[in-house]
């Protein structure tokens, strides 16, 4: 299994200014993912953080919005960029077991505990 | 594209069993998921099945895949106040990202 640190656990933001989320992995993970979950809906993903590569985003989520930083195999960040009240959710980060090696060492995928983000 | 389902809500009295249910549409998935979120808390894995499966038991969690009609269940037996929560269903296709269910929302009575 994997351990995954996310910090902040929950921060109140004012509109207009960015907060970056920090996600630590106790192992080394080809792939780390970031989720969005509204209030009351389900999660979605946000964009697929490879390290040594610039970020794969779904739909709808944009690199100038949500950057992201992939700086070695254990560690990414999510910045909420120019935020406003519609950002207020919880951000997750996941990461499916495999160090290093590009192998599926196992299936699981594991989820922080999550950044609850208010924008005032 | 891809589409995962689920009913939103579901009551059970405690020690009966609970089945929650779940369609996609996407039939490449390769793993299929099941968390749990409690209020205020993260995600919790509870198990998974891989896809040429149908079935698949731990402890009191029964997860069953039908692949024909793309529909996956979970059931829970002995059914637990500690049970209520928001049980989500998830396939992960090609890369490993996740595509998540609407959610259902156990309430577990005495």
């Amino acid at each position: 299994s994997a351990v995954i640190s996310q910090k902040p656990s929950r921060d109140i933001c004012q509109r207009g200014t960015s907060l970056t989320i920090q996600c630590q992995v106790d192992s080394q993970v080809t792939m780390m993912f970031w989720y969005r979950q509204q209030p009351g809906q389900s999660l979605t993903l946000i964009a697929t953080a490879n390290q040594g590569s610039e970020a794969t985003y779904e739909s709808g989520f944009v690199i100038d919005k949500f950057p992201i930083s992939r700086p070695n195999l254990t560690f990414s960040t999510l910045t909420v960029s120019n935020m406003s009240p519609e950002d207020s959710s919880i951000y997750l980060c996941s990461v499916v077991g495999r160090p290093g090696t590009g192998e599926r060492l196992n299936t699981e995928a594991f989820f922080g505990q999550g950044t609850r983000l208010t924008v005032v | 594209g891809e589409d995962v389902e689920q009913s939103l809500f579901l009551s059970v009295r405690e020690g009966d069993s609970s089945v929650i249910n779940c369609t996609y549409t996407d039939s490449s998935s390769t793993y299929l998921y099941w968390y749990k979120q409690e209020p205020g808390a993260g995600l919790q894995l509870l198990t998974y099945i891989f896809s040429n499966m149908d079935m698949k038991q731990d402890q009191r969690l029964t997860v069953l895949l039908n692949k024909k009609d793309k529909h996956l269940s979970l059931r829970i037996a002995d059914t637990q106040t500690g049970d209520s929560a928001i049980y989500f269903c998830a396939e992960s296709i090609d890369t490993d990202k996740l595509i998540f269910g609407t959610g259902t929302r156990l309430q577990v009575f005495p």
